[in-house]
């Protein structure tokens, strides 16, 4: 019972394309989020969605666009992608009060 | 503008010894500290956590230690055991928006047989 799954796992593309990450969760949480880590290890959040509304919105290029269809689900959807988009990218879920995130398995995106 | 810091990139222990991993922070909001942690291929999870209300917290071999006028924090395991090995992060984050967690770049944690 994976509680937190993403896909793909691997992604490899050319820059100028557009891509899409999904991510779902079954623990009933009511918040998603996003983060990046980079070349230097750090992870970072990017954005973070409560019952379908965006609640945190960090400096992201708005080539970045995060669509939440259900409070079980946030996509992530990337135009233009650039090399600096190499990265490996989590999605997380909680309660909105909740202290403690759990982590998808991340998706590694390597843009050529 | 690093918020956390865990300075030591890699630690090397033997196993059944203690491992004492090190964060430090400069936001003074923080009032919630948590560790992850993270094996090759795989999402971070959760560890353990502290409030800033304490300056211990024990689950296991896990204890968190916490020095509020410092702004540090650590983890020690003992007796470290060689599963334990995996990257660890330090995530403080404040209790009112909780969902706004910063990671330290980590640290990767080597137990030796």
């Amino acid at each position: 019972d994976t509680a937190v799954s993403q896909t793909p796992k691997y992604l490899v593309t050319q820059m100028g394309n557009d891509k899409s990450i999904k991510c779902e969760q079954n623990l009933g949480h009511d918040t998603m989020y996003w983060y990046k880590q980079d070349s230097k290890k750090f992870l970072k959040i990017m954005f973070s969605y409560n019952n379908k509304e965006l609640i945190i919105n960090e400096t992201v290029p708005n080539r970045f666009s995060p669509k939440s269809p259900d409070k079980a689900h946030l996509n992530l959807h990337i135009n233009s992608l650039e090399l600096g988009d190499s990265a490996v990218y989590f999605c997380a879920s909680s309660h909105l009060q909740g202290l403690e995130q759990f982590f998808g398995p991340g998706t590694r995106l390597t843009v050529l | 503008d690093q918020q956390v810091k865990q300075n030591s990139p890699s630690l090397s222990v033997q196993e059944g010894r203690i491992s004492i991993l090190n964060c430090d922070y400069t936001n003074s909001m923080f009032d919630y500290f948590l560790w992850y942690k993270k094996y090759p291929a795989e999402g971070p999870t959760f560890l353990i956590s502290i409030s800033s209300i304490k300056d211990k917290n024990e689950d296991g071999r896990f204890t968190v230690f916490l020095n509020k006028s410092a702004k540090h924090l650590s983890l020690h395991i003992v007796p470290s055991q060689p599963g334990d090995s995996a990257v660890y992060f330090c995530a403080p984050s404040r209790i009112q928006g909780a969902q706004k967690l910063v990671f330290g770049q980590g640290t990767r944690l080597t137990i030796n047989p």
